[in-house]
């Protein structure tokens, strides 16, 4: 399973970090996501990260401002955000890549609230 | 930018009817290995999104096989084949062609 913490209120132009802790499968085999989903709207990829964190990949809308990062020794998956604006305020998702060809998220968490609010 | 438009926005369905939605992309999603790399997921209220089928048409593990995704390049459908009271929530067709991905703006299931 996947458990995302680490959201909260935060004023914009802060920071806050999230993370991801993995289990029940091998999570250094795994590319790993952030997606999110804004108040009443659709979901929206954030960022990947492979295996071995030799690729990594941003949306326009966070890339300068996220960095994905992941601790394959103790199964943990991060989002760092610094310069948050109130448009990041989003439940956001940490989402396993599937084995196959890793194109599908076969495996959500249940997702943290981040709210960016002054 | 590929571009996803899902239709329709929302979909009122009867129970034990059929359903189906359109997800169609600005540019083709047909891979060289000859698969279309375009997924589908049900988000049910208050829940996190799940895979319903990867690649176009595969249907992803647990999946009744009443859901069933087919098209290939630039236009792609979901259907139901009879939808149940469990089948309500929001829809999202995906591309997972580029390296950035990017989602439909989803398809709203309700019951009548």
């Amino acid at each position: 399973q996947l458990v995302e913490s680490g959201g909260g209120l935060v004023k914009p132009g802060g920071s806050l970090r999230l993370s991801c802790a993995a289990s029940g499968f091998t999570f250094s085999h795994y590319n790993m996501d952030w997606v999110r989903q804004a108040p009443g709207k659709g979901l929206e990829w954030v960022s990947s990260i492979t295996d071995t964190s030799v690729y990594i990949y941003y949306a326009d809308s966070v890339r300068g401002r996220f960095t994905i990062s992941r601790d394959n020794a103790k199964n943990l998956l991060y989002l760092q955000m610094n310069g948050l604006r109130v448009e990041d305020t989003a439940v956001y998702y940490c989402a396993r890549d599937g084995a196959e060809l890793g194109t599908e998220f076969d495996l959500w968490g249940q997702g943290t609230l981040v709210t960016v609010s002054s | 930018d590929i571009v996803l438009t899902q239709s329709p926005l929302s979909l009122p369905v009867t129970p034990g009817e059929p359903a189906s939605i359109s997800c169609r992309s600005s540019q083709s999603l047909l891979h060289s290995n000859g698969y279309n790399y375009l997924d589908w997921y049900l988000q049910r209220p208050g829940q996190s999104p799940q895979l319903l089928i990867y690649l176009g048409s595969k249907r992803a593990s647990g999946v009744p096989d009443r859901f069933t995704g087919s098209g290939s390049g630039t236009d792609f459908t979901l259907k139901i084949s009879r939808v149940e009271a469990e089948d309500v929530g929001n829809y999202y067709c995906i591309q997972v062609l580029e390296t950035l991905p990017s989602f439909g703006g989803g398809t709203k299931v309700e019951i009548k």
